[in-house]
């Protein structure tokens, strides 16, 4: 069963808007840790942003926030004001509790179009 | 600041060959792993390890071997290289304390082609 779904295999977005690219998970473990990494064309994997499952605020790194529902088993990314630097290749991922594995999802290819 | 360097950064192997991909890290990480990524599959685990001596199986081990004799290397081992292996793959690194992983470290990435 996949542990990380990213459920949008591509997505176009204008220039300035806000933008939420979703995750959902699986696991049926209390103490869990969600990143989110960004591939530009380039090819590096950039760290974005953390959110642990006992932390009660969402996380937030500049323009990047987590939107964590915990009941959902949801944490999208959202990126505020877009720019053209953001089109990329965006992946969550989930550190698995039991073993410290951390895996990956199948990405969400973003374009920002001017 | 290094960080972590994987070499080769590109080759081509013909099917059956054996090669190592290395990597080696500087910041004293104790968590470092390896992942292979190919087109509309994200990145998939193949092996990792929390500490010298120790190393477990990911996702996708089958037809990889991995060691890991000290802190710093991590080395990839393909021992009969497929088709199926031709991808680029990436290795990590991260703290690990209390149980837990820091956010990953990645190298550059390696690319093979498997002919």
């Amino acid at each position: 069963a996949q542990k990380i779904t990213q459920t949008q295999p591509g997505m176009f977005v204008q220039e300035k808007e806000a933008v939420t690219l979703d995750c959902t998970y699986d696991t049926s473990d209390q103490s869990y840790g969600l990143f989110w990494y960004k591939q530009p064309s380039s090819g590096e994997m950039i760290f974005l942003i953390y959110q642990g499952s006992y932390d009660e605020q969402n996380a937030t790194e500049g323009r990047y926030s987590l939107n964590f529902q915990k009941a959902r088993k949801s944490a999208n990314l959202v990126i505020s004001a877009s720019q053209l630097g953001d089109s990329a290749m965006y992946f969550c991922a989930m550190r698995e509790p039991r073993d410290d594995k951390i895996i990956f999802g199948k990405g969400t290819r973003l374009h920002i179009l001017p | 600041n290094a960080g972590v360097t994987q070499t080769p950064k590109f080759q081509v192997l013909k099917t059956g060959q054996s090669m190592t991909l290395q990597c080696a890290q500087d910041m004293n990480h104790e968590y470092m792993s390896w992942y292979r990524q190919d087109p509309g599959m994200g990145l998939r685990l193949i092996h990792y390890s929390v500490g010298a001596g120790i190393t477990d199986q990911g996702e996708v081990p089958n037809g990889y071997n991995v060691s890991r004799s000290t802190t710093e290397d991590f080395p990839l081992r393909l021992l009969s290289a497929a088709p199926s292996q031709t991808s680029v793959y990436f290795c990590a690194s991260s703290y690990f304390s209390s149980g837990r992983t820091g956010e990953l470290f990645f190298g550059e990435g390696s690319r093979l082609t498997v002919l």
